[in-house]
């Protein structure tokens, strides 16, 4: 059963941080991996979608990699600002595009 | 994009009361559909998976009888939440396959008196 663990919990920084936060899975055999975005009391916003074929997908300050042998994803944020402040959630569908499991998520919160 | 929209936003109800939350595909068409809950500061956790023209499939330790279930059109998919109580009080988002991608809801609160 894949399992979806991120790190850390919770990080609080001053603004223009540069910042990685990480996500492990159990299971390498992947369909896709999705970092969103969560604010308190709201739904969900797709930040970036990496395919399994890829390694890397980047939008604006924001860049994530892959690497599926090692089952491990990392989000890189870059000159953090405050509007930055949220839980960041990645999540894996599995390799038939059936399942798709969410991590507990990182509390980001970001000092002016 | 795609979007996707679930109604109410919020809803209220006493202990007892049957809630439907719908959740559309508004620009796509979606076979597959896929109900979330998420607990205050928890996860969302998959409940079931809602294929359009056939019955939803329901991950462990989801009763399929209190959470009923209905894909009739391609998009369109229900949720409801049969004799809700307290315990059932979470956050109910779903999400529609669009290709290799899935597109969420804004999500739908539920408060059980």
């Amino acid at each position: 059963k894949q399992e979806v663990t991120q790190i850390p919990a919770a990080l609080s920084v001053p603004e223009g941080e540069n910042l990685v936060l990480n996500c492990s899975f159990t299971d390498s055999a992947i369909y896709n991996l999705q970092w969103f975005r969560q604010d308190p009391g709201k739904g969900l916003t797709s930040l970036l979608l990496i395919q399994s074929s890829q390694r890397e997908q980047t939008s604006g300050r924001l860049n994530a990699s892959l690497d599926k042998s090692s089952g491990r994803s990392t989000l890189y944020i870059a000159a953090s600002q405050p509007g930055d402040s949220a839980t960041y959630l990645c999540a894996v569908w599995d390799n038939y595009g059936q399942n798709f499991v969410f991590g507990p998520g990182t509390r980001l919160s970001v000092l002016p | 994009g795609a979007v996707v929209s679930q109604h109410p936003s919020w809803v209220i109800c006493k202990s007892g009361t049957s809630v439907k939350i719908e959740c559309r595909s508004l620009d796509f068409q979606a076979t597959t559909m896929f109900w979330y809950r998420q607990f205050p500061k928890q996860s969302l956790m998959l409940m079931a998976t809602s294929n359009e023209g056939s019955k939803a499939t329901y991950e462990q330790g989801v009763e399929k009888d209190k959470f009923l279930i209905n894909h009739a059109s391609l998009t369109l998919s229900t949720l409801t939440v049969t004799s809700a109580h307290p315990e059932d009080s979470s956050f109910y988002i779903c999400s529609a396959r669009k290709g290799s991608e899935q597109f969420f809801g804004p999500g739908t609160r539920l408060t059980v008196l």
